[in-house]
Parts: structure tokens; sequence; C-alpha cells
């Protein structure tokens, strides 16, 4: 079975331009949550999205937003780059959305913005 | 506030020796803490799984323990191998499930020297 894969693997964007990231979960896993890593730093959480719907929040800014398809895959849309956004972005997925349900990640998406 | 705190930040060891990681947490209500073990620019893995009742469990070569009282835990690493040079990042669950009840280490960064 495939694991969680997220695309592209790097990106390079520059200040006040918008980037979409991309996750597939895995097989029959339906909740997909989004995380920020800066260097040396535990990753944060932004969203949680179970059967299509956002089921967690974190404290993040409007110009970042997500949405999960029908398969759910997912996607994660950060408008007006700031130079702070600049992460390694994680996905994970799950069968459910929490208890001792383990999440799987991604490699993650490395943004660099200049 | 919920906070997990890891000590050392960093750790360098000769193969083939021990070591101990440890995470002290605040997080209130508990329902479960992970250690996953993330390779320099990869998403992290899981390595072990503890609920309040449990004290220790092992994967290969990777015991966790759980003192719930003191609100510690710790990850010791047996012979330790050069593939074991990773950061490993304790995550503290609260009861009300979700990845927005997820509070992530910074991590310790391990470096296992031949």
């Amino acid at each position: 079975d495939a694991g969680v894969t997220q695309s592209p693997t790097h990106l390079i964007k520059t200040r006040g331009q918008q980037v979409t990231l991309r996750c597939s979960p895995i097989s029959g896993h339906k909740s997909v949550s989004w995380y920020q890593q800066v260097l040396g730093q535990g990753p944060q959480f932004i969203f949680q999205y179970y059967e299509k719907e956002e089921r967690g929040r974190g404290n993040f800014p409007d110009r970042f937003s997500a949405r999960q398809f029908p398969n759910y895959s997912s996607e994660l849309n950060v408008n007006a780059l700031l130079l702070g956004d600049s992460a390694l972005y994680l996905c994970a997925s799950s069968l459910v959305t929490g208890g001792t349900d383990t999440q799987y990640f991604g490699p993650g998406t490395r943004l660099t913005v200049l | 506030k919920n906070q997990v705190e890891q000590s050392p930040q960093s750790l360098i060891i000769l193969e083939g020796k021990n070591c101990t990681l440890q995470c002290n947490y605040t997080v209130s209500p508990f329902s479960n803490l992970r250690w996953y073990k993330q390779d320099t620019g990869r998403g992290p893995v899981s390595l072990t799984i503890m609920t309040f009742s449990e004290n220790t469990k092992s994967n290969g070569r990777y015991t966790a323990t759980l003192d719930a009282d003191t609100k510690q835990s710790s990850l010791h690493i047996t012979a330790s191998q050069l593939s074991d040079s990773a950061s490993y990042i304790c995550v503290v669950s609260d009861s009300g499930g979700g990845a927005d009840g997820l509070t992530f280490g910074k991590g310790t960064h391990l470096i296992i020297q031949p």
C-alpha cells in the first residue's frame, strides 16, 4: 500500500504569490491534517478535515485555507505569501479523527519564499 | 497552555551506545503520548503510542516509558545504529481527540557517530 503522498516536493515562490499544496492520504483513511514545521521546531497544526468537513483549525491567519475532496485527497492554499511562510508543510492521514488513532505523515513539501 | 518540553535539544553518541531522551508535558486532560522519528527533510514516523494505563512500550530497539503521575516520558534507544540519526519528537494528545488536540515537542536531534 502506498503511504501518504504530497506534491510538489519542493517549491520556491516570491512574497505576495499564492501557493497550492496537495496531499493524497493512505487508502481508506478519511481524515487529513496539515502541519507547518519551521526548521528546528516541532510541527504546528493548521487544519484537520474529516469526511470533507473541517474538524479543527490551528492559530493561522485567514491567508491559509484548505479543502478535502470526495476521494479524501486534500489541498492547502496559502495566499499573499510572506517570508515567514517558508517551512516544511506536512500532511498526515488517519482512519478517524483522534483518540489513539495514529497519524501517518507524508514526506512533506518544502516551501521557500523569497 | 498545553506544553511539551524535550531534552536534550541535541545529542551526539557513538554507534553501539545506548541513549535516553526525555519528554515532560503539561497537557491536560491527557489521552495518549506518542514518539515519532523524523529523518531530515522527511515526515515523522510513529515509533510508539502509550495511553494513561501503559507504563512501557517497545518497538525493536526503541523502548518508551510513561509516568502519568509526574507527566514524564522517556525514549530509550539500545545499541544505536547510524540509521538512528534523526530528530525524535514527543507528541501528547488531550482527551478531546483530533489533530487540534495534539501538542508537539520541538524534538531532540540525535547524531550517531561511527
